[in-house]
């Protein structure tokens, strides 16, 4: 079993929609979690980091944790079609020299027009 | 330069030729950290170094792996007697090494073993 489980989609839908992205993962050492969005040929970006359990919301991004089901997601409101790419989920722990970041598979998202 | 840079952006190899990968990382940043991505998959982790500390070798594949970071900034992935299996883009990115602050990523090399 990975570590860190994402479906890899790919996830078709309507500009305007909303769209939910998720994640499961395995080892409750994990208490820092992150979106990276990747464009095709691109390094991945960071998007959105969470500190523990809870939400974040930065413009039309909202991350959740849910640490007690091991669960984080990433919901796109109002999505675009400039929103088309790969989005990473990626975690780490908290012990000192043990903080890199593991990633999911990733999952494609395409917004149509 | 303001970002990570990797070079070659491209590289195209023989079967069982040696290759060197370059990461110039963000100056001052103390974590480094190098990637696989293969087509369709995500990032697989490779090495992770840390300022001086022993670096993290847990994620490389093989003993034909290997990687050093000079100087605490520049650092080298060199793959000996590549397979066609080694075929992917390798991501380099750098962080401040704070917990956990945001990591940089590179464009990445793309490794074509032939």
């Amino acid at each position: 079993q990975k570590e860190v489980e994402q479906d890899p989609g790919p996830l078709s839908v309507p500009e305007g929609a909303i769209v939910s992205l998720n994640c499961t993962y395995s080892n409750s050492a994990f208490q820092y979690f992150m979106w990276y969005r990747q464009y095709s040929r691109k390094g991945p970006e960071l998007l959105m980091y969470t500190y523990s359990s809870g939400n974040k919301e930065d413009g039309r991004f909202t991350a959740q944790v849910d640490k007690s089901s091991k669960y984080i997601s990433l919901f796109i409101r109002d999505s675009q079609p400039s929103d088309s790419a790969t989005y990473l989920c990626a975690m780490s722990g908290t012990t000192y020299n043990t903080d890199k970041l593991i990633f999911g598979t990733g999952t494609r998202l395409q917004v149509f027009p | 330069g303001a970002g990570v840079s990797q070079s070659p952006s491209n590289k195209v190899t023989e079967k069982g030729k040696d290759v060197e990968l370059r990461c110039d990382p963000i100056s001052g940043h103390t974590a480094l950290y190098w990637y696989r991505q293969s087509l369709g998959q995500g990032l697989e982790f490779l090495i992770y170094f840390q300022g001086n500390s022993a670096p993290d070798k847990s994620g490389l594949p093989s003993d034909r792996f290997s990687a050093e970071r000079t100087g605490g900034s520049v650092s080298t992935l060199t793959i000996q007697r590549t397979q066609q299996e080694d075929s992917a883009v390798y991501l380099c990115a750098s962080s401040r090494g704070t917990v956990n602050t945001e990591a940089f990523f590179g464009q990445g090399t793309r490794l074509t073993v032939v």
